[in-house]
């Protein structure tokens, strides 16, 4: 059975960090590319961050870009989500996803990062 | 233009077929897919590559794409069906959602 599990979630100050982690089984995880999506309270979804399978390619989302950084570990099955610069407007549950058919079929049930003073 | 358009809400009796569109110049090159979301739980694809159904998802689910706007059918409507979807324009980068639609089962 697949299954995507995120950590790391939590409240931090305007201007803080903060590491998320997403433990990836029953799968070949070294075969899939990767994302990190959010949604804020109440509002709809947004793609994050996208990582390839070995880790070759990587892009981002205009409004996390130069802030926040993807990775993976493939050895310990394992995405990151290293966070910088955190922003009020960067609330929200995070989840990591895998890419497949064109969407994303597995989610994780997400983790929740609350950026306030 | 990236964005993509939906109807914020859309409202059907159950039994009857609900459409929800979503519409974006992204739509003329890119496939869709469309999410189902309840509260509290994480997105679940119904629709992916415009018309293709992953397994376990009913069939009532169906979608189309007619240029630059990709329609989610669902036909015979249940109460179960009641939740917020979501259309994506698959591309690297950016990845482009619709701004969701709240499915009301009357």
């Amino acid at each position: 059975e697949v299954q995507l599990v995120e950590s790391g979630g939590g409240l931090v100050k305007p201007g803080g960090s903060l590491r998320l982690s997403c433990a990836a089984s029953g799968f070949s995880f070294s075969r899939f590319s990767m994302n990190w999506l959010r949604q804020a309270p109440g509002k709809g979804l947004e793609w994050v961050s996208f990582i390839s399978s070995s880790g070759s390619d990587i892009y981002y989302a205009d409004s996390v870009k130069g802030r926040f950084t993807i990775s993976r570990d493939n050895g310990k099955n394992s995405l990151y989500l290293q966070m910088n610069s955190l922003r009020a407007e960067d609330t929200a549950v995070y989840y990591c996803a895998r890419s497949e058919l064109g969407g994303y079929v597995y989610w994780g049930q997400g983790t929740l990062v609350t950026v306030s003073s | 233009s990236s964005e993509l358009t939906q109807p914020p809400s859309v409202s059907v009796s159950p039994g009857q077929t609900a459409s929800i569109t979503c519409s974006g110049d992204t739509l003329g090159t890119k496939h869709a897919c469309w999410y189902q979301q309840k509260p509290g739980q994480s997105p679940v694809l119904v629709i992916f590559q415009n018309i293709q159904r992953p397994s376990g998802i009913p069939e009532r689910f169906s979608g189309s794409k007619s240029g630059t706007t990709a329609t989610l059918t669902i036909s015979g409507t249940q109460a179960m069906d009641e939740a917020d979807y979501y259309c994506q324009a698959w591309d690297s980068s950016p990845v482009v959602f619709g701004g969701g639609t709240k499915l009301t089962v009357l």
